[in-house]
C-alpha cells in the first residue's frame, strides 16, 4: 500500500531564511510521482512543485526546490528566501501506477509558519 | 485562463437534505477530481473521472454520495440525504493527462450539516 508520512505538524522560519519540509513515502510502485502542495489560510490548494521516480534532476521552481532522495524514499520540499506570504499549511502527495496511475494520497500536512 | 470554478462556496444544509456541489473543470482537462477535507481525515480522494467516465469511486463514503460527468466542461456530488458528519470541505481538481498529472485545485466548497 502507498503511504505519504509527513512528521513535522508545525515549523518556523524567519523571513528571508530557507526552510526544509519533510516529506516520506512508501510505494512498491516502480513508477510514481510526488507533489507538494500549498493551502494558505483562505483554503485553495495551489500546486508548486512536481517530481517524477524517473526524473534525473530535482524539480525546481522559482524559490521551490524538491530534494528528492529515492534510496531513503524521501521528498522533502525546500523553500528559499522565505516570505510572510508562504505562512500556510503545506502537503506532500503521491501518484501510483497501482490503484490508478492518476490517483493521490495526501500527508498530513506541516502548517509552516514565518516570522519577520 | 479560468481555473476550477466550484459553487456554490458555502452551503448550509439541515440533516436529512439532499445537497449537490457543482464543478466546471479546466478546459482541456481530461480528469477531474472530487475530494473531501476534514481535521480528522485530512484530504481523501472519492471519486475520478477520465474523460466523462468514472474511475474510481472506491472512496465515496456510502450510497448517499453519487457523482456525474455529464459532459466534459461540468461534474456534480450529490449526497441525499445528507448528515452531520458530512460536514467539510469538498474540493473539485482537474488534471490535464497525456503525461501530465499536476492537479489543480477549485477553492472548495463548504459544507454544513446541522
Amino acid at each position: 500500500a502507498q503511504k505519504i508520512t509527513q512528521t513535522q505538524p508545525g515549523m518556523f522560519v524567519q523571513e528571508k531564511e530557507a526552510v526544509t519540509l519533510d516529506c516520506t513515502y512508501d510505494t512498491s510502485d516502480p513508477s510514481y510521482g510526488l507533489f507538494w502542495y500549498k493551502q494558505p489560510s483562505s483554503g485553495e490548494m495551489i500546486f508548486l512543485i512536481y517530481q517524477g521516480s524517473y526524473d534525473q534532476q530535482n524539480a525546481t521552481e522559482g524559490r521551490y526546490s524538491l530534494n528528492f532522495q529515492k534510496a531513503r524514499k524521501s521528498a522533502n520540499l525546500v523553500i528559499s528566501a522565505s516570505q510572510l506570504g508562504d505562512s500556510a499549511m503545506y502537503f506532500c502527495a503521491m501518484r501510483g501506477s497501482s490503484g490508478g496511475y492518476n490517483k493521490l494520497i495526501f500527508g498530513a500536512g506541516t502548517r509552516l509558519a514565518v516570522h519577520p | 485562463d479560468a481555473g476550477v470554478i466550484q459553487s456554490p462556496r458555502h452551503e448550509v444544509t439541515e440533516m436529512g437534505q439532499e445537497v449537490t456541489l457543482r464543478c466546471k473543470p479546466i478546459s482541456g482537462h481530461d480528469y477531474l477530481f472530487w475530494y473531501r477535507q476534514t481535521m480528522m481525515r485530512g484530504l481523501e480522494l472519492l471519486i475520478y473521472f477520465n474523460n466523462n467516465v468514472p474511475i474510481d469511486d472506491s472512496g465515496m463514503p456510502e450510497d448517499r454520495f453519487s457523482a456525474k460527468m455529464p459532459n466534459a466542461s461540468f461534474s456534480t456530488l450529490k449526497i441525499q440525504p445528507s448528515e452531520p458528519r458530512d460536514s467539510a470541505v469538498y474540493f473539485c481538481a482537474s488534471s490535464p493527462g497525456q503525461g501530465s498529472y499536476e492537479q489543480y485545485f477549485g477553492p472548495g466548497t463548504r459544507l454544513t450539516v446541522t
